[in-house]
């Protein structure tokens, strides 16, 4: 297996803009979870996702936000507009619900 | 508030020693943990786990200990190598891992020639 597949691996873009992050999970697995990674706040959980269906959001840091799953082999991280506070590693990873996580290589987003 | 954190944000031990790395948690509820490993550029990556019912679990040149007493997990690392220059992170969760994973903040590892 492939593993946990994010695109792209780097983001650079400009204050205002959409941002789309890109996760394929690994086939068979029923829950995806997006983390964003910053040196103050280290690794925090956005949202998480089981059979596709959001489940808990509470992570989300506000209304520029938001994450679809429309299928269990494909979901997005939308930021629209982006600030610069956003910059951050944005990590997809998914599991079968009980046990560890699989990481995927992460996105290194950038808002200028 | 952080409900899982490391004592030291920086280890630096000799190649070839015994690595000891710490980390509290605060959520007496807390029944599954878990080490992950994360080099520059990279996800975190899955070393070890253990459940609330354990107190410790061995796996290759990695051991993990559990004391549910005073809320402290450790990973030790035997005879470090090289490739074992990371950050560690320890993760909790209450009920096996389904809604997730909280972190600590890391420690960086370095393993000096």
């Amino acid at each position: 297996d492939a593993g946990v597949i994010q695109s792209p691996r780097h983001e650079v873009t400009e204050m205002g803009q959409e941002v789309t992050l890109r996760c394929k999970p690994i086939s068979g697995h029923d829950y995806l979870f997006w983390y964003r990674q910053t040196m103050m706040r280290g690794l925090e959980l956005l949202i998480y996702f089981n059979n596709n269906v959001p489940i808990d959001d509470s992570g989300m840091p506000e209304d520029r936000f938001s994450a679809k799953m429309p299928n269990a082999s494909f979901s997005t991280l939308k930021i629209q507009p982006s600030e610069p506070r956003d910059s951050a590693v944005y990590f997809c990873a998914s599991s079968l619900g009980t046990g560890y996580l699989f990481f995927g290589s992460g996105t290194q987003l950038s808002v200028l | 508030g952080e409900s899982v954190g490391l004592h030291l944000p920086t280890l630096s031990v000799q190649e070839g020693d015994n690595s000891i790395i710490n980390c509290a948690y605060s959520n007496s509820a807390s029944d599954y943990f878990i080490w992950y490993k994360q080099e520059s550029g990279k996800g975190p990556q899955f070393i070890i786990d253990i459940r609330s019912n354990m107190d410790k679990r061995q796996g290759q040149r990695v051991t993990v200990l559990l004391n549910k007493t005073v809320k402290h997990l450790s990973l030790q690392i035997a005879a470090t190598q090289p490739g074992d220059s990371a950050v560690y992170f320890c993760a909790e969760n209450i009920g096996g891992g389904a809604d997730g994973l909280t972190f600590g903040k890391g420690t960086h590892l370095i393993i000096q020639p």
